[in-house]
């Protein structure tokens, strides 16, 4: 079976625009959570879906919102982009939410210039 | 503020050797996982333990738990250059809705 996918690998942006990042689950898995993660520190939550439902958020600002789709892929949507944006994006995905082993894939390397 | 956090930092050790890594929490949780991470990118699970077990192995790694101190211990016996990389505690907490928090990590090298 194929992991988590994530697009695009790669992603450069100015200050102000706005980012869209993909995921897709492993198949059979309904629960899919985003991280952002700076350089030299541990993944920071972001959000959870379960069900297509918002079931966590973090401490990030309302600029970061997400959705999930009926087929359990999901986009991170980051508006007004900031200089601290810059990160990698992580997705996870899981059978049964948080609880459960989180699968993560490669990732999206944000620069925001 | 800091949930999870490893110590130490950062570790270095030679082939053969065993190597200990430590992991504190502050809030009741009900697993804790410990994953890898090789040159910034995905991160692979390791090992999940639950809070109602003190124990738990999987091939070279032993992790421990001890939720009266909310702490946790990941062992890797007879390390390898290949185990390089960086190690990362996370727990599932329930406050405020559900979380998910990582600590700092540990940079481990195993030298050849």
């Amino acid at each position: 079976d194929a992991g988590v996918t994530q697009s695009p690998t790669h992603l450069i942006k100015t200050r102000g625009q706005h980012v869209t990042l993909r995921c897709s689950p492993i198949s059979g898995h309904k629960s899919v959570s985003w991280y952002q993660q700076v350089l030299g520190q541990g993944p920071q939550f972001i959000f959870q879906y379960y069900e297509k439902e918002e079931r966590g958020r973090g401490n990030f600002p309302d600029r970061f919102s997400a959705r999930q789709f009926p087929n359990y892929s999901s986009e991170l949507n980051v508006n007004a982009l900031l200089l601290g944006d810059s990160a990698l994006y992580l997705c996870a995905s899981s059978q049964t939410g948080l609880a459960g082993t989180q699968y993560f894939g490669p990732g999206t390397r944000l620069l925001v210039l | 503020s800091q949930q999870g956090e490893e110590d130490p930092q950062a570790l270095s050790i030679q082939e053969g050797e065993n190597a200990t890594m430590n992991c504190s929490y502050k809030t009741s949780i009900n697993n804790l996982q410990w994953y890898r991470q090789n040159s910034g990118r995905g991160l692979v699970h390791l090992i999940l333990i639950r809070s109602n077990e003190r124990e738990k192995h999987s091939g070279r790694l032993r992790v421990t738990l001890d939720t009266s101190k909310k702490s946790s211990s990941l062992l890797i016996t007879a390390s390898r250059a290949a185990d390089t990389a960086s190690y990362f505690c996370a727990t599932d907490q329930h406050n405020y809705g559900q979380n998910f928090v990582f600590g700092p990590g540990t940079r481990l090298s195993v030298l050849p």
